[in-house]
């Protein structure tokens, strides 16, 4: 079982949609969770960590955590093409290494 | 403020080669990791290093090391190259090494032939 799992997609949205990308994790003792964003031939970027059950809003990004299922979510509202890339789930315990999924696609169709 | 930078941008090395890649973290962070990505894959996690001392390794032969300076700034160097340490060599800088959030450098892209 890999540790952080992501589908790889791609996950295809309509501009204006709402896009949604799912991760599970395997280690119950971890303690933050975060998601990057990664364009082509780029490094990622930071869009949103969250640490507490629920949801954490930053703009058109919500971030939904749920420790008991082992389950992470990023809703991204009014999707634009620009916001096609591949985004990562990454999770870390209490200790030094951040661990990262695959990745998953996405596809915003203007 | 300047964000974590990372040279070279690109390389191309020939197999058995050794190679050198350097990273210098966000100002006030004590702490890098390194992660190397092969394409379609998620980063692996290489190194963490804090205050200058290794704090974690990855599941990666012996031909990666690296260290950390007193400036907080680190190599991350492979020896004995394989046509598979093709790769972004990425460097991430944090506060600390423990739940920090981590933040990415442009990354180095390596091509060995």
């Amino acid at each position: 079982q890999k540790e952080v799992e992501q589908n790889s997609g791609p996950l295809s949205v309509p501009e204006g949609a709402i896009a949604s990308l799912n991760c599970t994790y395997s280690d119950r003792g971890s303690q933050s969770f975060f998601w990057y964003r990664q364009y082509s031939g780029k490094s990622p970027e930071l869009i949103m960590f969250i640490y507490s059950n629920g949801d954490k809003e930053d703009g058109r990004f919500t971030a939904q955590l749920n420790k008991a299922s082992q389950y992470v979510s990023l809703l991204i509202r009014d999707s634009q093409p620009s916001d096609s890339a591949t985004y990562l789930c990454a999770v870390k315990g209490g200790g030094f290494k951040t661990i990262f999924g695959a990745g998953t696609r996405l596809f915003v169709k203007a | 403020d300047a964000g974590v930078t990372q040279s070279p941008t690109h390389l191309i090395k020939t197999r058995g080669q050794q190679v050198t890649l350097r990273c210098s973290p966000i100002s006030g962070h004590k702490s890098v990791s390194w992660y190397q990505q092969v394409l379609g894959q998620g980063p692996q996690f290489i190194f963490q290093y804090y205050e200058k001392e290794e704090r974690g390794r990855g599941n990666f032969p012996d031909r990666f090391s690296a260290r950390q300076f007193p400036n907080y700034s680190s190599e991350l160097n492979v020896n004995a190259l394989l046509l598979g340490d093709s790769a972004l060599y990425l460097c991430a800088s944090s506060l600390g090494y423990q739940g920090d959030t981590i933040y990415f450098g442009e990354g180095s892209w390596l091509t060995v032939v």
